[in-house]
């Protein structure tokens, strides 16, 4: 499986503001995509990410809140705008498996990003 | 509709078999994942079933019956190290994956 970094692991941040979170990948992958993980909870996904065109956003997420940039095939970035404590989360990448024997559809995560909003 | 269904809880005993079920209705489903999270962790993946019926990876085994909406993870020989949540996640189309809730395992000594 592709090896997944994401940075920063963890931010603590005030209401109001932005943070961008970066997901880089060591192989060139088409799809990635941006999920939600709030305490306690499941996984939700946000958006799909692939190179080279708009992201598409599910249902209750929005660009304006959730700006996502895919400039190449290894890296992306998701920024969480306009912060408030509901936003407090742990965001996680995920990639779809590279390697033949593997099936098209596998998602690998990345090791997400821990965030607290005051 | 896409919702899926596990249970929220179980416990086990060390060295015993726990199965966890999911049960599904997912439109446009492709697959059927289980995914294991450690508390603090990234999900990681188990296994996958796009056919009826079995498969089985060392002692972790994985069964699907598409006709009935139907998955089960089936762990064996418990370890302590398997407490976690596990996760049921229907494939949705581009490869968007639809996750359950999560059912938190606590296997005891």
């Amino acid at each position: 499986s592709a090896v997944i970094s994401q940075k920063p692991s963890r931010d603590i941040c005030q209401r109001g503001t932005s943070l961008t979170i970066q997901c880089q990948v060591d192989s060139q992958v088409t799809m990635m995509f941006w999920y939600r993980q709030q305490p306690g909870q499941s996984l939700t996904l946000i958006a799909t990410a692939n190179q080279g065109s708009e992201a598409t956003y599910e249902s209750g997420f929005v660009i304006d809140k959730f700006p996502i940039s895919r400039p190449n095939l290894t890296f992306s970035t998701l920024t969480v705008s306009n912060m408030s404590p509901e936003d407090s989360s742990i965001y996680l990448c995920s990639v779809v498996g590279t390697r033949s024997r593997e099936s098209t559809e596998t998602q690998y995560f990345g090791p997400g990003t821990r965030l607290l909003v005051l | 509709g896409q919702n899926i269904d596990q249970p929220t809880e179980m416990t086990a005993t060390e060295g015993a078999i726990v199965q966890i079920n999911c049960t599904y209705q997912t439109s446009g489903f492709n697959g059927l994942f289980w995914y294991q999270q450690h508390a603090g962790e990234a999900p990681t993946f188990l296994s996958y079933n796009v056919l009826d019926g079995l498969e089985e990876k060392g002692r972790f085994s994985s069964f699907l019956s598409r006709s009935k909406g139907y998955s089960y993870l089936l762990l064996k020989e418990l370890q302590m190290k398997d407490s976690a949540s596990y996760l049921c996640a229907g494939s949705g189309g581009y490869n968007k994956l639809i996750f359950g809730a999560g059912t938190r395992l606590a296997v005891h000594p």
